[in-house]
């Protein structure tokens, strides 16, 4: 079955620190691949996304993602956090189509 | 206004109410989605409408029932809900039905059935 797993339910990061967030997936293809971010009683934000090309994707506010093909993975990294990175973040794919299905996501705290 | 908006934010109903859920885009897409957010679960898509017609309808109960007027207007009528149907309606809008295409959300609205 197809599936998007997000391992880390809730990282706590200091301010200025580095964060990565995992994402893993399952598909017989690679699919179109997304991170979303939900700030406090907000919708969802898109972050970056990648369908091919160079597999390290550059999006807003200063974060990236890796795709890795042989490790099934699209995880999402920040150099420095800052206090309003707080939120949580939603990995997803999409086979080819408007399918998207979310990880359970990963809730981020920044302590400063 | 820019964006996707969603009305109301908030909503509390009992399980013999009917309510409904509106989204308006304003960004001249095509198409429009609604998903469902229960806590520490993932986000479930319940329909899309691309030009006006569903073209997803992912097994949802007839409790139920969406409407899309034009293509900006998007409505999820709800009656007789039960109480694990609270949770966060999301709405979503692209320019076009595809994978291709960045979903835009509106904030949702948070929905608690008593």
């Amino acid at each position: 079955a197809q599936s998007v797993t997000q391992p880390d339910i809730h990282i706590t990061v200091s301010e200025g620190a580095s964060l990565e967030l995992r994402c893993n997936y399952s598909y017989g293809a690679t699919p179109y691949l997304f991170w979303y971010v939900q700030s406090p009683g907000q919708g969802l934000q898109l972050l970056l996304k990648y369908f091919s090309g160079d597999t390290l994707v550059q999006g807003i506010k200063g974060f990236e993602a890796e795709f890795k093909r042989s490790q099934s993975s699209f995880n999402l990294r920040k150099p420095s956090v800052h206090w309003s990175d707080a939120a949580e973040y939603f990995c997803a794919v999409a086979p080819n189509d408007y399918k998207l299905s979310f990880g359970a996501g990963t809730t981020v705290t920044v302590r400063a | 206004e820019t964006g996707v908006t969603q009305t109301p934010r908030h909503l509390v109903m009992g399980m013999t109410n009917k309510k409904s859920l509106k989204c308006e885009q304003h960004l001249g897409h095509n198409a429009m989605y609604w998903y469902k957010q229960s806590a520490k679960k993932p986000l479930e898509l319940m329909f899309v409408y691309s030009l006006e017609e569903r073209v997803e309808n992912n097994s949802v109960p007839s409790r139920f029932s969406p409407e899309c007027p034009n293509s900006s207007h998007l409505f999820l009528h709800l009656h007789t809900l039960q109480p694990e149907d609270s949770a966060l309606y999301l709405c979503a809008s692209s320019q076009e039905s595809s994978g291709l295409e960045t979903q835009y959300f509106g904030p949702g609205t948070r929905l608690l059935v008593l």
